[in-house]
């Protein structure tokens, strides 16, 4: 079955940088879209980023625009959130999600997500 | 960007009876190949989101026929009959017509 597995989250101080992965198996990573989504302590979901099944396109909210890279590695079935000048208010569960097909925008599958703590 | 709103914020629903949870955005989420765009999902306690519904009333892989999706345009609505325990949790709204995709505040389900 499909199974999404973050890593890499933990508590970084304002202004550095952190990446973080989610490992894919149970699918054929390569045919699929994938996103990042992050939920603060006690609140909703945001949507963060998006990269097409290939790589050739990528997609940010605004307040991340400039600082957060979504990358994937299709031969390891990888995909990566590299995040620098983090801010406070970048604290969060990030989830990655699978697409449901090419580019649809749902998010068919979850990961359990890791939490990255942005702190002083 | 396409504000999403839900309501209500919470309720408490008795096992067995129905509830019904209605979110509405700011623009239409009618794309021109007829099909609107927003989905509902599911976040059960210390869980990761499910995804429910997409494209407004296309009932995802697993999930039981009594919960339903329905609605156009701007309104929406998922309804679930015969509540059970394991209906508990946060369900969102969420447009995916335009990015960035927007979630509702999300709608507390609990059992009286």
């Amino acid at each position: 079955q499909v199974q999404l597995v973050e890593s890499g989250g933990g508590v970084v101080q304002p202004g550095r940088s952190l990446r973080i992965s989610c490992a894919a198996s149970g699918f054929p990573f390569s045919g699929y879209a994938m996103h990042w989504v992050r939920q603060a302590p006690g609140k909703g979901l945001e949507w963060v980023a998006f990269i097409s099944f290939d790589g050739s396109n990528q997609d940010y909210r605004d307040s991340v625009k400039g600082r957060f890279t979504i990358s994937r590695d299709n031969s390891q079935d990888t995909l990566y959130l590299q995040m620098n000048s983090l801010r406070v208010e970048d604290t969060a569960v990030y989830f990655c999600a699978r697409d449901r097909t090419g580019s649809s925008g749902s998010l068919s599958d979850w990961g359990q997500g890791t939490l990255v703590t942005v702190s002083s | 960007d396409i504000v999403m709103t839900q309501s209500p914020l919470s309720l408490a629903v008795t096992p067995g009876e129905s509830a019904s949870i209605s979110c509405r955005s700011s623009q239409s989420l009618l794309h021109s190949n007829g099909y609107n765009y927003l989905d509902w999902y599911l976040q059960k306690p210390g869980q990761s989101p499910q995804l429910l519904f997409y494209l407004a009333s296309n009932r995802a892989s697993g999930v039981p026929d009594r919960f339903s999706g329905s609605g156009a345009g701007t309104d929406f609505t998922l309804k679930i009959s015969r509540v059970e325990a394991e209906d508990v949790g946060v369900y969102y709204c969420m447009q995916t017509l335009q990015t960035p995709g927007t979630f509702g505040g999300g709608t507390k389900v609990e059992i009286k």
